[in-house]
């Protein structure tokens, strides 16, 4: 069973960089056939995908987020990690990190719990 | 940019009866690339049907998506108290890539 965890600071001052951990157990970040993505809830709202990396590097991002964000991966440690720069207030959120499977059908199947990034000095 | 709309936004039904959710896309989706999950608070998203139509693994049959186009929808047949959440359509195409429906709330009567 394919797991996930998310961590990292749940308190940012605006400006500075959030950064996020996940750590994927029960199976190989390296699989192909998976994009390792983050999205995020605001609090009471609906989900906004920020991106996702492929196991070799590549990356996709939102393009509303693009300019702020990055998405890495280190297949040793079986993680892929989320910054996002220059926070505000309107980056408080709950963080996910999910699996998206590609196959015939395209779909978030594992998610971690969520972590909550409260953004404020 | 690929609009989800998802309607009603709240529906109050009681146990026992059919609901029926709706998600429209302002272009037309592959029917591969859409999916649907159930939120409870406090909780991460499920999957619930993916590929438009296919149960994910362990959900009951009386979940049930259909569609294709611009038009899905979900079907709860008969409503268990465990039901009531929030349910979210997503689909997977073109820039941005990955979009998500608003949610509807299905709560009890």
């Amino acid at each position: 069973q394919v797991q996930l965890q998310e961590s990292g600071p749940g308190l940012v001052k605006p400006s500075q960089t959030l950064s996020l951990t996940c750590t994927v157990s029960g199976g190989s970040i390296s699989s192909g056939g998976y994009y390792w993505s983050w999205i995020r809830q605001h609090p009471g709202k609906g989900l906004e995908w920020i991106g996702y990396i492929y196991y070799s590097g590549s990356t996709y991002y939102n393009p509303s987020l693009k300019s702020r964000v990055t998405i890495s991966v280190d297949t040793s440690k079986n993680q892929f990690s989320l910054k996002l720069s220059s926070v505000t207030a309107a980056d408080t959120a709950v963080y996910y990190c999910a699996r998206f499977t590609r196959g015939s059908s395209w779909f978030f199947d594992y998610w971690g719990q969520g972590t909550l990034v409260t953004v404020s000095s | 940019e690929i609009v989800l709309t998802q309607s009603p936004g709240t529906l109050s039904l009681s146990p026992g009866e059919r609901a029926t959710l709706s998600c429209r896309a302002s272009q037309s989706v592959s029917s591969s690339y859409l999916a649907w999950y159930q939120q409870k608070p406090g909780q991460a998203p499920r999957l619930l049907i993916y590929g438009a139509s296919s149960r994910a693994t362990g959900i009951p049959d009386r979940f049930s998506g259909s569609g294709s186009g611009t038009d899905f929808t979900l079907t709860i047949s008969r409503l268990e108290p465990e039901d009531f959440a929030v349910y979210y359509c997503q689909q997977y195409g073109s820039s941005p890539r990955i979009t998500f429906g608003q949610g509807t709330r299905l709560e009890i009567k």
